[in-house]
C-alpha cells in the first residue's frame, strides 16, 4: 500500500494561467474523490468519481474547472483561467468502493498559489 | 458548506493531559469520522463511528456519538506532543449519489506542550 500520490506538491501560478494537477490513489480503491481547502478551515467536497465516471460536482466546481479519471485509475483536475480566489489546498482522496462505511485515504494535497 | 461545527477552536494542553473536542452537525448521518492533519500534510483517519454506534475506542482515542444531539466528541487520552496537529470531524450522509462524500467541520487545532 504505496498511499495516494498527488503531484505536485506545490504550485505558484500567475492570475489567467491553466493549471493541472494529478492524483494516484490507492490502487484497489474504485472511488476518487477531490476537495479543497482554504487556510484555517475544513476541506470542502469538489467531485466524485467511481471508477471511471464523474458522479458527482459541487457547485464550488465552476465552469472553469474540470476533472477526469480516464481509466478509472489516476485522476487529473485542470482550472483554467486561474483567480487569486483559486488559491487553496487541493486533496485528493480514495476509498473502497463497498457499500459505506469506508474510510478516506488522503494524499498530502497540491498547495496552489496565485500571484 | 460545511456541516459540522468543531469545539473548541483551539486547544493548548500539557504533555500527559487528556484533550477533548467536540462537533455538532446538522442533518442525518451514516457514520462520522475524526481525521488529524499536520501542518501542510494531507488528513489521516483515524475512527469511524457507524450511526448506530454509541462509543468506539481505539488506542488512546475514544469517541462518542449522539444522533439525538448529532453531536460527537473525540478525547485523547495521555497527550503526547507528537498529537499536536488538527482534528477535523466529518460527515456521511445517506445520498445514492454522493458516493460517500464527506462534510468536514472547521477543525480544532490542538498544541500539546511538552
Amino acid at each position: 500500500d504505496t498511499g495516494v500520490s498527488q503531484d505536485p506538491r506545490h504550485k505558484i501560478t500567475k492570475r489567467g494561467q491553466n493549471v493541472t494537477f494529478r492524483c494516484d490513489p490507492i490502487s484497489e480503491h474504485n472511488r476518487l474523490y477531490w476537495y479543497r481547502q482554504t487556510l484555517g478551515q475544513g476541506p470542502e467536497f469538489l467531485t466524485y468519481f467511481q471508477n471511471e465516471a464523474q458522479l458527482e460536482k459541487s457547485r464550488l466546481l465552476s465552469d472553469r474547472f474540470s476533472a477526469e479519471r480516464p481509466k478509472g485509475s489516476f485522476s487529473t483536475l485542470e482550472i483554467q483561467r486561474t483567480e487569486q480566489g483559486d488559491s487553496a489546498m487541493y486533496l485528493c482522496a480514495s476509498s473502497l468502493g463497498t457499500g459505506g462505511n469506508q474510510p478516506q485515504h488522503f494524499g498530502d494535497g497540491t498547495r496552489l498559489s496565485i500571484l | 458548506s460545511q456541516q459540522g461545527e468543531e469545539d473548541p477552536q483551539a486547544l493548548s494542553i500539557q504533555e500527559g493531559e487528556n484533550a477533548t473536542m467536540n462537533c455538532s452537525y446538522k442533518t442525518s448521518i451514516n457514520n462520522l469520522q475524526w481525521y488529524r492533519q499536520n501542518s501542510g500534510r494531507g488528513l489521516v483517519h483515524l475512527i469511524l463511528i457507524r450511526s448506530n454506534e454509541r462509543e468506539k475506542h481505539s488506542g488512546r482515542l475514544r469517541v462518542t456519538l449522539d444522533t439525538s444531539k448529532k453531536s460527537s466528541s473525540l478525547l485523547i487520552t495521555a497527550s503526547r506532543a507528537a498529537d499536536t496537529a488538527s482534528y477535523f470531524c466529518a460527515t456521511d450522509a445517506p445520498s445514492k449519489a454522493a458516493g460517500n462524500k464527506l462534510t468536514f467541520g472547521g477543525g480544532t487545532r490542538v498544541l500539546v506542550k511538552p
